[in-house]
């Protein structure tokens, strides 16, 4: 059983064009994130929702926007793509929004690289 | 939250102790401090996660001194399989589940 499952694996695109990477979690966690690693490997993280509410909202584009039509999903919807977005994005999901001991799952992760 | 400060890489041969050492001086009393593992081309895995003295579990044991100022990851007879970029976290406790990674610790093992 896959926990936390992202869709495409893999995504090429030009400048310029729109595009949305989707997650999916079947833990019955809370909470879920995005995070981006850019090509020197740092982990940033990008967003988060708790029950579908957004709670932590960092320095992004606003180009990026997320979604999350239920707890078990949270979608990340990118316009205008720019070269400097080509990087790996992460879902990850965690049983509530912070305190201690609260491991996040992460997904797979989305190789997104603009032409 | 507290900066770590870990090595960029690290070497070791299979069936050697491994220890990585973080350091985070800033380190506050609501603070944890937590390990993930990340494989190439994975998404980061938790590892282990303390506030003080010793915790074990089936992966790996994490030593934090009575300062808390730095700890040790310490993973038991490497194999080949190990090799992975090891972050240090520190975790407010009652943060909004904001994780900050930095740059990890390559441990590269060799045969």
């Amino acid at each position: 059983d896959t926990a936390v499952s992202q869709t495409p694996k893999y995504l090429v695109t030009q400048m310029g064009n729109d595009k949305s990477i989707k997650c999916e979690q079947n833990l019955g966690h809370d909470t879920m994130y995005w995070y981006k690693q850019d090509s020197k490997k740092f982990l940033k993280i990008m967003f988060s929702y708790n029950n579908k509410e957004l709670i932590i909202n960092e320095t992004v584009p606003n180009r990026f926007s997320p979604k999350s039509p239920d707890k078990a999903h949270l979608n990340l919807h990118i316009n205008s793509l720019e070269l400097g977005d080509s990087a790996v994005y992460f879902c990850a999901s965690s049983p509530t929004a912070g305190g201690a001991y609260n491991e996040q799952f992460f997904g797979p992760g989305t190789r997104l690289t603009v032409l | 939250l507290a900066k770590t400060t870990q090595p960029i890489s690290m070497d070791s041969y299979e069936g050697q102790e491994v220890n990585i050492t973080c350091s985070h001086n800033n380190i506050a009393t609501n603070d944890y401090i937590t390990w993930y593992q990340q494989f190439p081309s994975q998404g980061p895995r938790f590892i282990i996660q303390g506030y003080k003295t010793k915790v074990t579990n089936e992966v790996a044991s994490l030593f934090i001194p009575a300062d808390r100022k730095s700890s040790t990851l310490s993973l038991p007879r490497v194999s080949l399989s190990d090799t992975a970029v090891y972050y240090c976290l520190v975790v407010l406790s009652s943060n909004t589940g904001k994780l900050i990674f930095g740059q990890g610790t390559t441990l590269q093992v060799k045969p």
